[in-house]
């Protein structure tokens, strides 16, 4: 069993639908959470970091991490044909940003 | 803040020969970090400095590999006598102690 789990998609949603990705993992001792965008042929760009439990905001993105149950979510707003990429997800355990990411989702959001 | 960079974008090998890529990270950062990325798969760890001191490799690192940061700035990532299964996508990465890391565009590795 992989330590962090992601479904690889592809996940197809209309242009304004509100997107949900998800990961879990088995790790309690993660306390860093992240999601990194990819485009094709470029590097993860940072969209969301979060420590420990709780929400977060940033415009259209929202992240939740429910540590009890080892699940974390990004929730994206209003999507637009320009959020299709693969969405990353990474945890770390003390800050030493070793980061242990998931496979990666493929969303494609169609005009 | 001009971002991470790296060099070369793509690099196509024959099998047995070696190849040296570049990162250089953004200015103010101490830590910096390699990955591997393979196709449809997330970003492995390879290995991080903090400034000049090369502090932890990752077991996918095998002898062939070797990494520098000299004076604590940019970062070299050499590979000796390439394989096949070392075609991937090469990111580094850099960060402060407490903040998350900023990846580069990374480089594609091909080892024909």
């Amino acid at each position: 069993q992989k330590e962090v789990e992601q479904d690889p998609g592809p996940l197809s949603v209309p242009e304004g639908a509100i997107v949900s990705l998800n990961c879990t993992y088995s790790n309690s001792a993660f306390q860093y959470f992240m999601w990194y965008r990819q485009y094709s042929r470029k590097g993860p760009e940072l969209l969301m970091y979060t420590y420990s439990s709780g929400n977060k905001e940033d415009g259209r993105f929202t992240a939740q991490v429910d540590k009890s149950s080892k699940y974390i979510s990004l929730f994206i707003r209003d999507s637009q044909p320009s959020d299709s990429a693969t969405y990353l997800c990474a945890m770390d355990t003390s800050g030493t940003y070793k980061y242990i990411f998931g496979t990666g989702t493929r969303l494609k959001v169609l005009a | 803040d001009t971002g991470v960079s790296q060099d070369p974008r793509h690099k196509i090998t024959k099998r047995g020969q070696n190849v040296t890529f570049r990162c250089d990270p953004i200015s103010e950062h101490n830590r910096l970090y390699w990955y591997r990325q393979t196709l449809g798969q997330g970003p492995e760890f390879l290995t991080y400095f903090q400034n000049e001191a090369q502090l932890e490799k990752s077991r996918l690192l095998s002898d062939r590999f070797s990494a520098e940061r000299p004076k604590g700035s940019f970062s070299t990532l050499e590979i000796q006598r390439t394989e096949q299964g070392d075609s991937a996508m090469y990111l580094c990465a850099s960060g402060f102690v407490d903040s998350p890391l900023h990846f580069g565009n990374g480089t594609r590795l091909t080892v024909t």
